[in-house]
């Protein structure tokens, strides 16, 4: 069964440095997105990217945030200062062109130290 | 912002009956709901989906529920099963908007 495959599974990143976040959407899927969980919370959107632009972004999703489609198969999640807060875990999804059903990855804890 | 509320945490059920969880929402715009299971470590899987025109979509041992009166959707599983205990989210969305407004989870237990 296609899956949407996202690493590193754990990254640790000392606070102010940057981190790459990388997810492999399900191929036949157009619609792409990152969302969070921070421990204790609930998942929250982040950034919906259709057509290689940003289609929607949440008030959290700030200039340190960025995504990129790098090629046709990779979609990654860049955070470019880190801070404490960002700590959570990061989980990629993708739908179909039609579908409202998002898939999700595993997901990649990120902690900031 | 409490768009969408699952009031109970935790449910406990034996196995074989009836594990019912419910979600409540404030947004009138949302017209597509969805719930998802966690298990630890992993990401949400997707269930069963229910459009705003409808009130019920069943799919095997689960069925969902839609009161858009009552802004009141729910989960049934019958029977329920040990594998069934994860976490389940339920979470809605609104027109061409794709984004998915997430509840805080029910943690469902089936003991055996």
């Amino acid at each position: 069964e296609p899956e949407v495959t996202q690493t590193p599974s754990h990254q640790v990143t000392q606070m102010g440095q940057e981190v790459i976040l990388r997810c492999v959407p399900i191929s036949n899927h157009l619609y792409f997105y990152w969302y969070r969980q921070i421990l204790g919370q609930k998942v929250e959107f982040l950034v919906s990217f259709y057509n290689n632009e940003i289609s929607e972004k949440s008030e959290i999703f700030d200039d340190q945030f960025s995504v990129e489609r790098p090629d046709g198969s990779n979609f990654t999640l860049k955070i470019r200062s880190t801070k404490l807060e960002d700590s959570a875990m990061y989980f990629c999804a993708s739908s179909e062109i039609g579908g409202t059903e998002a898939f999700f990855g595993q997901g990649t804890r990120l902690t900031v130290v | 912002d409490q768009q969408v509320k699952q009031n109970s945490p935790s449910l406990s059920v034996q196995e074989g009956r009836i594990s019912i969880l419910n979600c409540d929402y404030t947004n009138s715009m949302f017209d597509y709901f969805l719930w998802y299971k966690k298990y630890p470590a992993e990401g949400p899987t997707f269930l069963i989906s229910i459009s705003s025109i409808k009130d019920k979509n069943e799919d095997g041992r689960f069925t969902v529920f839609l009161n858009k009166s009552a802004k009141h959707l729910s989960l049934h599983i019958v029977p329920s099963q040990p594998g069934d205990s994860a976490v389940y989210f339920c979470a809605a969305s609104s027109g061409s908007a794709r984004q998915l407004t997430f509840g805080s989870g029910t943690q469902l237990t089936v003991l055996p």
